[in-house]
Protein backbone atom coordinates (compact mmCIF):
# COMPACT_ATOMS: atom_id res chain seq x y z
CA UNK A 1 0.00 0.00 0.00
CA UNK A 2 1.23 3.46 -0.84
CA UNK A 3 1.58 5.37 2.60
CA UNK A 4 1.99 8.89 2.28
CA UNK A 5 2.98 11.02 5.61
CA UNK A 6 2.85 14.69 6.54
CA UNK A 7 4.37 15.86 9.72
CA UNK A 8 2.08 17.43 11.48
CA UNK A 9 -2.12 16.65 11.64
CA UNK A 10 -2.18 19.92 13.41
CA UNK A 11 -0.09 23.40 14.00
CA UNK A 12 -1.08 26.57 15.05
CA UNK A 13 1.48 29.49 14.13
CA UNK A 14 1.60 33.28 14.82
CA UNK A 15 1.55 35.55 11.71
CA UNK A 16 5.45 36.36 10.41
CA UNK A 17 6.54 32.96 11.62
CA UNK A 18 8.16 30.88 8.80
CA UNK A 19 6.52 27.31 8.53
CA UNK A 20 7.79 24.04 7.50
CA UNK A 21 5.17 21.38 6.56
CA UNK A 22 7.08 18.17 5.76
CA UNK A 23 5.81 15.28 3.14
CA UNK A 24 7.15 11.89 2.86
CA UNK A 25 6.01 8.94 0.46
CA UNK A 26 7.40 5.50 0.68
CA UNK A 27 6.46 4.32 -2.75
CA UNK A 28 9.67 5.53 -4.81
CA UNK A 29 6.96 8.01 -6.93
CA UNK A 30 8.86 10.43 -9.05
CA UNK A 31 5.78 13.07 -8.56
CA UNK A 32 5.06 14.98 -5.09
CA UNK A 33 2.35 17.76 -4.84
CA UNK A 34 1.23 19.86 -2.31
CA UNK A 35 -2.26 21.41 -2.59
CA UNK A 36 -4.92 23.39 -0.37
CA UNK A 37 -8.15 23.02 0.46
CA UNK A 38 -10.51 25.43 1.45
CA UNK A 39 -14.14 25.76 2.08
CA UNK A 40 -16.13 26.55 -1.44
CA UNK A 41 -12.60 26.28 -3.51
CA UNK A 42 -12.04 22.59 -3.90
CA UNK A 43 -8.15 21.55 -4.32
CA UNK A 44 -6.34 24.29 -4.94
CA UNK A 45 -2.29 22.99 -6.73
CA UNK A 46 0.29 25.15 -4.89
CA UNK A 47 3.59 23.58 -6.38
CA UNK A 48 4.59 20.07 -7.84
CA UNK A 49 7.80 18.30 -8.22
CA UNK A 50 8.81 15.60 -10.95
CA UNK A 51 12.10 14.97 -10.09
CA UNK A 52 14.22 15.57 -6.90
CA UNK A 53 15.39 19.37 -6.95
CA UNK A 54 12.57 20.00 -9.69
CA UNK A 55 9.95 22.20 -8.90
CA UNK A 56 6.94 23.59 -10.63
CA UNK A 57 4.49 26.49 -10.15
CA UNK A 58 0.97 25.31 -9.53
CA UNK A 59 -1.99 27.80 -9.29
CA UNK A 60 -1.64 29.09 -6.27
CA UNK A 61 2.49 29.76 -5.43
CA UNK A 62 2.17 33.17 -4.27
CA UNK A 63 3.51 33.46 -0.57
CA UNK A 64 5.13 29.76 -0.79
CA UNK A 65 8.33 27.45 -1.78
CA UNK A 66 9.12 23.81 -1.76
CA UNK A 67 12.30 21.96 -1.61
CA UNK A 68 13.03 18.31 -2.53
CA UNK A 69 15.91 17.36 -1.82
CA UNK A 70 15.22 13.55 -1.81
CA UNK A 71 12.91 11.69 -3.77
CA UNK A 72 10.99 10.68 -1.10
CA UNK A 73 10.55 13.93 0.84
CA UNK A 74 8.38 17.14 -0.25
CA UNK A 75 8.58 20.64 2.00
CA UNK A 76 6.45 23.09 1.51
CA UNK A 77 7.86 26.45 3.13
CA UNK A 78 5.39 29.41 4.29
CA UNK A 79 8.30 32.15 4.40
CA UNK A 80 6.26 34.63 6.51
CA UNK A 81 2.70 32.80 7.70
CA UNK A 82 -0.15 35.13 7.29
CA UNK A 83 -3.75 34.86 8.37
CA UNK A 84 -5.37 34.08 4.96
CA UNK A 85 -2.85 30.79 4.24
CA UNK A 86 -5.14 29.35 7.53
CA UNK A 87 -6.25 26.36 5.19
CA UNK A 88 -5.99 22.45 5.16
CA UNK A 89 -2.70 21.47 3.67
CA UNK A 90 -2.57 18.00 1.19
CA UNK A 91 0.27 16.25 -0.14
CA UNK A 92 0.00 13.51 -2.67
CA UNK A 93 2.71 11.62 -5.16
CA UNK A 94 2.33 9.07 -7.61
CA UNK A 95 4.32 7.56 -10.46
CA UNK A 96 5.76 9.47 -13.38
CA UNK A 97 4.86 9.70 -16.81
CA UNK A 98 6.37 6.35 -18.58
CA UNK A 99 6.10 4.05 -15.73
CA UNK A 100 4.83 0.81 -17.21
CA UNK A 101 0.99 0.95 -16.09
CA UNK A 102 0.56 5.20 -15.72
CA UNK A 103 -1.97 5.13 -13.39
CA UNK A 104 -2.09 9.01 -13.15
CA UNK A 105 -3.88 8.33 -9.46
CA UNK A 106 -1.77 10.51 -7.06
CA UNK A 107 -2.47 9.62 -3.26
CA UNK A 108 -2.58 11.76 -0.99
CA UNK A 109 -1.33 12.20 2.61
CA UNK A 110 -3.80 12.66 5.90
CA UNK A 111 -3.61 16.40 5.76
CA UNK A 112 -2.31 19.32 7.89
CA UNK A 113 -4.42 21.51 9.20
CA UNK A 114 -2.63 25.12 9.62
CA UNK A 115 -4.14 28.33 11.52
CA UNK A 116 -2.47 31.25 11.26
CA UNK A 117 -3.19 33.75 14.19
CA UNK B 1 -11.64 30.34 -14.93
CA UNK B 2 -12.51 26.69 -13.82
CA UNK B 3 -11.72 23.99 -15.97
CA UNK B 4 -13.42 21.35 -13.93
CA UNK B 5 -16.18 22.20 -12.94
CA UNK B 6 -19.09 20.57 -9.92
CA UNK B 7 -22.11 22.64 -9.85
CA UNK B 8 -23.74 20.82 -7.10
CA UNK B 9 -22.29 21.59 -3.98
CA UNK B 10 -24.27 19.07 -1.97
CA UNK B 11 -26.38 16.46 -2.72
CA UNK B 12 -29.07 14.52 -0.39
CA UNK B 13 -29.77 11.15 -0.70
CA UNK B 14 -31.97 7.94 0.84
CA UNK B 15 -29.96 4.87 1.86
CA UNK B 16 -30.10 2.50 -1.20
CA UNK B 17 -31.26 4.91 -3.77
CA UNK B 18 -28.86 5.62 -6.49
CA UNK B 19 -26.71 9.02 -5.99
CA UNK B 20 -25.71 10.81 -9.07
CA UNK B 21 -22.87 13.63 -9.13
CA UNK B 22 -22.14 15.39 -11.79
CA UNK B 23 -19.02 17.11 -13.15
CA UNK B 24 -18.46 19.24 -16.46
CA UNK B 25 -14.91 20.27 -17.97
CA UNK B 26 -14.23 23.51 -20.41
CA UNK B 27 -11.36 21.90 -21.96
CA UNK B 28 -11.57 19.03 -24.72
CA UNK B 29 -7.86 17.74 -24.68
CA UNK B 30 -8.53 16.11 -21.13
CA UNK B 31 -8.10 12.30 -21.79
CA UNK B 32 -8.61 11.29 -18.28
CA UNK B 33 -11.08 11.79 -15.21
CA UNK B 34 -11.05 10.38 -11.61
CA UNK B 35 -12.66 11.04 -8.66
CA UNK B 36 -11.87 11.34 -5.10
CA UNK B 37 -13.70 10.78 -2.11
CA UNK B 38 -12.83 12.66 1.04
CA UNK B 39 -13.59 12.44 4.48
CA UNK B 40 -13.08 15.32 7.24
CA UNK B 41 -9.98 15.65 8.53
CA UNK B 42 -8.60 12.73 5.98
CA UNK B 43 -6.66 13.08 2.58
CA UNK B 44 -8.76 12.37 -0.54
CA UNK B 45 -8.77 9.17 -1.37
CA UNK B 46 -8.92 7.88 -5.42
CA UNK B 47 -12.60 6.07 -6.04
CA UNK B 48 -12.55 5.61 -9.81
CA UNK B 49 -11.30 7.14 -13.00
CA UNK B 50 -12.00 6.57 -16.82
CA UNK B 51 -9.96 7.36 -20.17
CA UNK B 52 -11.15 9.42 -22.37
CA UNK B 53 -11.28 6.48 -25.00
CA UNK B 54 -14.19 4.57 -22.87
CA UNK B 55 -17.58 5.69 -22.37
CA UNK B 56 -17.95 4.08 -18.73
CA UNK B 57 -15.95 2.02 -16.13
CA UNK B 58 -17.60 0.29 -13.21
CA UNK B 59 -16.21 -0.54 -9.91
CA UNK B 60 -18.45 -2.40 -7.75
CA UNK B 61 -21.31 -0.18 -6.69
CA UNK B 62 -19.55 2.81 -7.92
CA UNK B 63 -19.92 3.54 -12.13
CA UNK B 64 -18.68 6.73 -14.30
CA UNK B 65 -19.88 7.53 -17.43
CA UNK B 66 -18.07 10.12 -19.92
CA UNK B 67 -19.81 11.92 -21.93
CA UNK B 68 -17.16 13.91 -24.55
CA UNK B 69 -19.50 15.86 -26.54
CA UNK B 70 -20.99 17.02 -23.57
CA UNK B 71 -17.96 17.55 -22.27
CA UNK B 72 -19.66 15.89 -18.78
CA UNK B 73 -19.12 13.27 -16.60
CA UNK B 74 -21.11 11.83 -13.62
CA UNK B 75 -20.37 9.42 -10.80
CA UNK B 76 -23.50 6.62 -10.05
CA UNK B 77 -23.30 4.64 -6.72
CA UNK B 78 -26.06 2.26 -6.31
CA UNK B 79 -27.28 1.55 -4.22
CA UNK B 80 -26.16 4.11 -1.93
CA UNK B 81 -24.96 3.65 1.78
CA UNK B 82 -25.02 5.60 4.83
CA UNK B 83 -20.91 5.51 4.75
CA UNK B 84 -20.97 6.47 1.38
CA UNK B 85 -21.19 10.09 2.50
CA UNK B 86 -18.53 12.68 2.22
CA UNK B 87 -17.14 15.26 -0.11
CA UNK B 88 -16.77 13.75 -3.95
CA UNK B 89 -14.00 15.85 -6.17
CA UNK B 90 -14.10 15.17 -9.69
CA UNK B 91 -10.30 15.24 -11.14
CA UNK B 92 -9.02 15.83 -14.89
CA UNK B 93 -5.60 15.36 -16.02
CA UNK B 94 -3.76 18.38 -17.04
CA UNK B 95 -0.88 18.98 -19.52
CA UNK B 96 1.83 18.76 -16.95
CA UNK B 97 0.65 15.09 -15.43
CA UNK B 98 -1.32 17.49 -12.93
CA UNK B 99 -4.73 16.72 -11.71
CA UNK B 100 -7.27 19.53 -11.63
CA UNK B 101 -9.80 19.25 -9.49
CA UNK B 102 -13.36 20.55 -9.03
CA UNK B 103 -14.63 21.88 -5.52
CA UNK B 104 -16.46 18.83 -4.71
CA UNK B 105 -20.14 17.72 -3.85
CA UNK B 106 -20.64 16.95 -0.78
CA UNK B 107 -22.99 13.52 -0.40
CA UNK B 108 -24.88 12.80 2.28
CA UNK B 109 -26.82 9.30 2.10
CA UNK B 110 -29.42 9.54 5.19
CA UNK B 111 -30.33 5.85 6.72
Amino acid sequence: DVKVTQSSRYLVKRTGEKVFLECVQDMDHENMFWYRQDPGLGLRLIYFSYDVKMKEKGDIPEGYSVSREKKERFSLILESASTNQTSMYLCASSLGAGAPYWPYEQYFGPGTRLTVT
Amino acid sequence: DQQVKQNSPSLSVQEGRISILNCDYTNSMFDYFLWYKKYPAEGPTFLISISSIKDKNEDGRFTVFLNKSAKHLSLHIVPSQPGDSAVYFCAARGSQGNLIFGKGTKLSVKP
